[in-house]
């Protein structure tokens, strides 16, 4: 079954410098990787994804994410956080080709961004 | 943009008492979940159901739960007799199953709280 793994439960960042939350998945078949992220009392926005093709991807809010697939990685990054992107952050793996077609989600990271 | 949508928002309930939450999911999905989240800690997969029967079930999904899409329109998770330890926020959430299209979209979820 798959699964991911996000080694930080917390992570904080100054304003305006560049913030990294890691994420590492396994999977039997190929990896379709998400990004979720989880404000206070709200339910989850998606923000990005990855299915196929290059490996950098962009998503919502300024947010971009690599996926590496020799570390079998897929780590959230933006080059300039803000206060505002304090928030609850999942990633989440599907393996639709290996069979499985559920979602599921790494324990969350909280980034916090400070003035 | 359509939305997911669960009611009722928050729901009290006695230990032993009977719970049925509801969702409608984005009305040309056809895959469907349930997820949740305890005291915002970890997203925790519960069921996922398509073509009107479930399609993979967690651990945590026991005897106590089931799931029905009574109508076109509803999916719903019923809880027979709720514990203590059901207190979690519940989400529902729905996605099309193109491979090129397998985000899952999210409803603002429903609150539980046994006691």
């Amino acid at each position: 079954a798959q699964s991911v793994a996000q080694p930080e439960d917390q992570v904080n960042v100054a304003e305006g410098n560049p913030l990294t939350v890691k994420c590492t998945y396994s999977v039997s078949g190929n990896p379709y990787l998400f990004w979720y992220v989880q404000y206070p009392n709200r339910g989850l926005q998606f923000l990005l994804k990855y299915i196929t093709g290059d490996n950098l991807v962009k998503g919502s809010y300024g947010f971009e994410a690599e996926f590496n697939k020799s570390q079998t990685s897929f780590h959230l990054k933006k080059p300039s956080a803000l206060v505002s992107d304090s928030a609850l952050y999942f990633c989440a793996v599907r393996d639709i080709l290996g069979g499985n077609n559920d979602m599921r989600f790494g324990a969350g990271t909280r980034l916090t961004v400070k003035p | 943009e359509p939305e997911v949508t669960q009611t009722p928002s928050h729901q009290v309930t006695q230990m032993g008492q009977e719970v049925i939450l509801r969702c409608v999911p984005i009305s040309n999905h056809l895959y469907f979940y349930w997820y949740r989240q305890i005291l915002g800690q970890k997203v925790e997969f519960l069921v996922s159901f398509y073509n009107n029967e479930i399609s993979e079930k967690s651990e945590i999904f026991d005897d106590q739960f089931s799931v029905e899409r009574p109508d076109g329109s509803n999916f719903t998770l019923k809880i027979r007799s709720t514990k203590l330890e059901d207190s979690a926020m519940y989400f529902c959430a729905s996605s099309e199953i193109r491979v090129d299209n397998t985000e899952a979209f999210f409803g603002q979820g429903t609150r539980l709280t046994v006691v």
